[in-house]
């Protein structure tokens, strides 16, 4: 069975142009969640879409956008990028599950460089 | 602000030697879940432990639950250079917040 799948493995953006990064979640997986992580720091929570909708958003700019699609798989968009914005970003999918009782599994992640 | 607080940042231990971290947190949690990174990949599930469980196990990974503590603690037993990687605890309340880390170097 395939796990979380993650593309682009790498992706180098100019400061000021927009990125998407796209996950599929491991089949039979409705709720998928996207995660931060810069150099040194850790994990920050950025967005949980379930069945299509954004459960919950983390202390983000309104430039990260993401969207979930029918078939649960999902899309991470940030706009109007800063050099900050490097990081590794991390989809992560789960069964449904309104208070996250269920267990989460990540992909490899895709690692965003802004120059 | 991040919910789970893992303790040490780094750890240091031989090859055969057991290692142990601990997880902090400041809310009720459903559940506190286990995970592995090794450089720059994804996150590994190790072990999910409910709020109702005091101390679960899987292989050579052993998690203990102290809910009136509201703090977790992982020990990996045996270890070996292939366990070298962070590791991180993180809580399920309304979403699944991971702490900074233990980092864990296994010398051969």
């Amino acid at each position: 069975e395939a796990g979380v799948t993650q593309s682009p493995t790498h992706l180098i953006k100019t400061r000021g142009q927009q990125a998407t990064l796209r996950c599929s979640p491991i089949s039979g997986h409705t709720s998928v969640y996207w995660y931060q992580q810069a150099l040194g720091l850790g994990l920050q929570f950025l967005l949980w879409y379930d069945e299509g909708e954004e459960r919950n958003r983390g202390n983000f700019p309104p430039r990260f956008s993401g969207r979930q699609f029918p078939n649960y798989s999902s899309e991470l968009n940030v706009n109007a990028l800063e050099l900050e914005d490097s990081a590794l970003y991390l989809c992560a999918s789960s069964l449904a599950g309104r208070e996250l009782g269920n267990t989460i599994y990540f992909g490899e992640g895709s690692w965003l460089t802004v120059v | 602000s991040q919910q789970g607080e893992e303790d040490p940042q780094a750890l240091s231990i031989q090859e055969g030697e057991n290692a142990t971290m601990n997880c902090s947190y400041k809310t009720s949690i459903n559940n506190l879940q286990w995970y592995r990174q090794n450089s720059g990949r994804g996150l590994v599930h190790l072990i999910l432990i409910r709020s109702n469980e005091r101390e679960k196990h899987s292989g050579r990974l052993r998690v203990t639950l102290d809910t009136s503590k509201k703090s977790s603690s992982l020990l990996i037993t045996a270890s070996r250079a292939a366990d070298t990687a962070s590791y991180f605890c993180a809580t399920a309340d309304y979403k699944l917040s991971f702490g900074a880390g233990t980092t864990v170097t296994v010398r051969a």
